[in-house]
């Protein structure tokens, strides 16, 4: 079945530093690709997706590329605030399936001043 | 616009009860699936409902059922509860059903059981 495997939290930065959470799935299929971000108390909120090989998806800074080689999915940012504290989750659509998204365990960041 | 509302926010209830979960997705879409989302688990699929029928189904035992009303508003029962039933419920509408379609998340409903 499809699986998405995430890098694990959590992940301390400071202020400006560089982001990159590792992402790689399976699919029997041709999957669309999410990140998801859940801030404390809250639901998940879309930050980026892509649908098709070589897609980049971006959103507030944040960016992944949607590497078909590789099976991956890394989302990227050049210069973290505070406000990027939060839980990152990998996921994945497959066409037969629907809306169902398998996600990765999620990854939590933290970024100091 | 709105966006999708849970209720209860939160639940406590006893080993061996039931419980039932609402969800009442944006205005206009007619999909909606539910997940489960524990600290051990992480984030998993029960359901999806698309214009009243269910589309997919994940690996969860015939305890936890789900259904959706006409007006596309959804709720989930989970019968004879157990202690490892206790979890972040969360419910994602979606506009249409489709490759890259996006879902749109609730803000949960947190059942513990005890």
């Amino acid at each position: 079945g499809d699986s998405v495997t995430q890098m694990e939290g959590p992940v301390t930065l400071s202020e400006e530093a560089f982001l990159t959470i590792n992402c790689t799935y399976t699919a029997t299929g041709y999957p669309s690709l999410f990140w998801y971000v859940q801030y404390p108390g809250e639901g998940l909120q879309l930050l980026l997706k892509a649908t098709k090989a070589d897609d980049k998806g971006s959103n507030k800074g944040f960016e992944a590329t949607y590497r078909k080689e590789t099976t991956s999915f890394h989302l990227e940012k050049g210069s973290v605030q505070v406000s990027d504290s939060a839980v990152y989750f990998c996921a994945l659509s497959d066409r037969a399936a629907g809306n169902k998204l398998t996600f990765g365990g999620g990854t939590r960041v933290l970024v100091k001043p | 616009k709105a966006g999708v509302t849970q209720t209860p926010r939160y639940l406590i209830k006893t080993r061996g009860q039931q419980v039932t979960l609402s969800c009442s997705p944006i205005s206009g879409h007619r999909s909606v699936s539910w997940y489960q989302q524990t600290p051990g688990q992480g984030l998993q699929f029960l359901f999806e409902y698309f214009s009243e029928t269910q589309r997919n189904k994940g690996n969860f035992p015939g305890r936890f059922s789900g259904r959706q009303f006409s007006n596309s508003r959804s709720e989930m029962n989970v019968s004879t509860l157990e202690l490892g039933d206790s979890a972040l419920y969360l419910c994602a509408s979606s506009l249409e059903q489709g490759q890259g379609t996006e879902a749109f998340f609730g803000q949960g409903t947190r059942l513990t059981v005890v």
